[in-house]
């Protein structure tokens, strides 16, 4: 069975710091990893997926890693403004070869706060 | 743009009570799921389907029940409601291996 675990759990920051959010997992046979955004209330929001052929995928001020030899993706988010304070969650999918993008295991994410 | 609603946003429910959750998207996804999130955790799959009529298990299937008759609705049935089912259900749509897009949840309180 495949694990999740993103840590920090939470993370408070001032406006303007560069941030790392650290998502590993226990089977490294995926085909990707996907970053979700989500705001208090609402439902996810996918940020970036990582095929397992790429290395990084970059959309704005986020970029995310994945190295799946050491079961580790990171989370990149430059110059953080307050409008990133949400709780970032990232899923690999079920170990079996079959599955298709929507069967994600998830960790349990990382809580941003950024203050001005 | 709709893209995944969910219907109804909160409930509450008595032990034993039975309920249906809705869900429809209206981007033509073959791909729809349901998963639930307790608290402070992470998501964790119920039910998918990968086209209307197909229905499978996911990690968390019991006491649910699901049906797919069409393309766009996926609905979730709650038989005998358990305090354990008290959680948030959120449902989700996507066209084979692309983007999953989520629906805004549904919080659901059994007591």
């Amino acid at each position: 069975k495949q694990e999740v675990t993103q840590i920090p759990a939470a993370l408070s920051v001032p406006e303007g710091e560069n941030l790392v959010l650290n998502c590993s997992f226990t089977d490294s046979a995926i085909y990707n990893l996907q970053w979700f955004r989500q705001d208090p209330g609402k439902g996810l929001t996918s940020l970036l997926l990582i095929q397992s052929s790429q290395r990084e995928q970059t959309s704005g001020r986020l970029n995310a890693s994945l190295d799946k030899s050491s079961g580790r993706s990171t989370l990149y988010i430059a110059a953080s403004q307050p409008g990133d304070s949400a709780t970032y969650l990232c899923a690999v999918p079920l170990a079996d070869r079959g599955s298709t993008l929507g069967r994600l295991y998830f960790g349990r994410g990382t809580q941003l706060t950024v203050w001005p | 743009n709709a893209g995944v609603t969910q219907t109804p946003k909160f409930r509450i429910l008595k032990i034993g009570q039975s309920m249906t959750l809705q869900c429809t998207q209206d981007m033509n996804h073959n791909y729809m799921y349901w998963y639930r999130q307790d608290p402070g955790m992470g998501l964790k799959l119920i039910y998918y389907s990968v086209g209307a009529g197909i229905t499978d298990k996911g990690e968390v299937p019991n006491g649910y029940n699901v049906s797919r008759s069409t393309t766009e609705d996926f609905p979730l049935r709650l038989e005998l409601a358990a305090p354990s089912q008290t959680s948030v259900y959120f449902c989700a749509s996507s066209y084979s291996r692309n983007t999953i897009y989520f629906g805004e949840g549904s919080w659901l309180t059994v007591v």
